[in-house]
């Protein structure tokens, strides 16, 4: 069963430029969140989606950073026209049961897309 | 505030010692409680989730006190393998399962 599957693991953009990150969850899941981790900083939630919905956007920045979790395909995480305070790594997790009280609370990490933008 | 808070470290230890790791937190709605292990430049994962009643796994203790909204990890007869970053984390609850994320106390066992 694999894991979390994210591409690419290293991306290098020039300033104003896109990003686009992809998730696979992990089979059988159908929960997926991003969190940013920025050089020395620990991770901050962006978003939560279930298949085609956003659930929590809470953490997105409100210009430029888009999600969306399609009914067939990978999440994607798009970054419009980037700046160098975006190069971070973007981890997507996983799970396989909705938020709520009666949720172990694990999620199941990517191995993360480096962003590095120039 | 941050709603989790760590000593970022680092703590150098020799091989063999115990160390001890401490967050708190200041949602008292919190309710699930968790400790990941983060290697350089990789994902987090999950090292043990945290109980009220404090449990153990092994050479590792984790430890809840709700009234101090503080949570603990004891490592004993520590590896050079546990060098890592120590994440505290916490669920709040509500509809979303969010995970908030310390930023991480920083472990390096020395030979």
């Amino acid at each position: 069963n694999a894991g979390v599957m994210q591409n690419p693991r290293h991306l290098v953009r020039r300033r104003g430029q896109e990003a686009r990150l992809r998730c696979s969850p992990m089979k059988g899941h159908s929960h997926v969140y991003w969190y940013r981790q920025l050089p020395e900083e620990g991770l901050k939630f962006m978003v939560y989606l279930q298949k085609e919905n956003i659930i929590d956007e809470s953490g997105m920045p409100k210009e430029r950073f888009s999600a969306e979790f399609p009914k067939e395909g990978p999440s994607i995480l798009r970054i419009q026209q980037v700046v160098r305070g975006d190069s971070a790594a973007y981890f997507c997790a996983s799970s396989p049961l909705a938020g709520g009280p009666k949720n172990t609370g694990e999620l199941f990490f990517g191995e993360g897309s480096r962003l590095t933008v120039l | 505030r941050k709603e989790v808070e760590q000593d970022p470290g680092p703590f150098n230890v020799p091989e063999g010692a115990t160390v001890a790791f401490n967050c708190t937190y200041s949602n008292s709605a919190s309710q699930s409680f968790f400790w990941y292990r983060q290697d350089c430049r990789k994902e987090p994962k999950l090292l043990m989730s945290v109980y009220s009643s404090g449990n153990e796994d092994g050479r590792f203790t984790a430890q809840l006190n709700r009234a101090s909204q503080y949570i603990s990890l004891l490592i004993r007869d520590s590896k050079l393998s546990d060098s890592a970053t120590y994440l505290c984390v916490v669920r709040n609850g509500g509809a979303t399962n969010k995970l908030i994320f310390g930023t991480g106390t920083l472990l390096a066992v020395q030979p």
